[in-house]
């Protein structure tokens, strides 16, 4: 099965740009690589999705290497409202189809 | 607001009991997954189902089963219920046939406490 590791917890300040890296040592050709950010009690929230080399959006920036075997979610100038658990998902078997599985995620603090 | 909606936000039992939790997806969008997250815990997927049809299936126990209705919404029913299952049941609905690359939309979740 496709598994992910994530860093279990991270911690930051105020304005700081925080990088949290995805292994995904297992990942399919096709596969994309989709990061989800997630407050206490809430369900998920859709962050940002790339394939390959730099996606940025409003919020974020996903970095992928050439192989593809890593990925770095990169938030730029942290607020405390930052503060949530962020997972990487890569795809994943089940019933012979293919589907999201969310591993432990990184829990990021920030700091004032 | 994801636009997914799920009843009941929480949920009271005794252990032997069995409970339904309900989701209505976004409107317009075909496929619903079903996650648990225990205390402190990652998303564990459970089932998804397409227009009706179980489309994948994950770490679902067997005294677990979901189905998927004609207007797309979707019920989780849990029986002999155990102290463990006590979790935060989430519900999550996307467009299409829910392949990887489709961002999922979470509802807010049912809280089951079972004593």
């Amino acid at each position: 099965l496709a598994k992910t590791t994530q860093p279990i917890s991270m911690d930051s300040y105020e304005g700081q740009e925080v990088n949290i890296t995805c292994s995904h040592n297992n990942i399919a050709t096709n596969d994309y690589i989709t990061w989800y950010q997630q407050f206490p009690s809430q369900g998920p929230r859709f962050i940002i999705q790339g394939y390959k080399t730099k996606v940025t959006n409003e919020v974020a920036s996903l970095f992928i290497p050439a192989d593809r075997k890593s990925s770095t979610l990169s938030l730029p100038r942290v607020s405390l409202s930052d503060t949530a658990v962020y997972y990487c998902l890569v795809g994943d078997i089940f019933m012979g189809r293919r589907a999201l599985t969310f591993g432990s995620g990184t829990r990021l603090q920030v700091q004032p | 607001d994801s636009g997914v909606t799920q009843t009941p936000k929480h949920l009271i039992t005794a252990t032997g009991q069995r409970v339904t939790l309900r989701c209505s997806p976004r409107s317009g969008d075909l496929s619903v997954y079903w996650y648990q997250q225990s205390l402190d815990q990652g998303l564990q997927f459970l089932i998804q189902y397409y227009n009706g049809e179980e489309r994948a299936k994950g770490n679902i126990l067997e005294r677990f089963s979901a189905q998927q209705f004609p207007d797309l919404h979707s019920e989780l029913n849990l029986s002999s219920l155990e102290l463990g299952d006590s979790a935060l049941y989430f519900c999550a609905s996307s467009v299409a046939l829910g392949l990887e690359n489709d961002e999922q939309f979470f509802g807010p979740g049912t809280r089951l406490t079972v004593l």
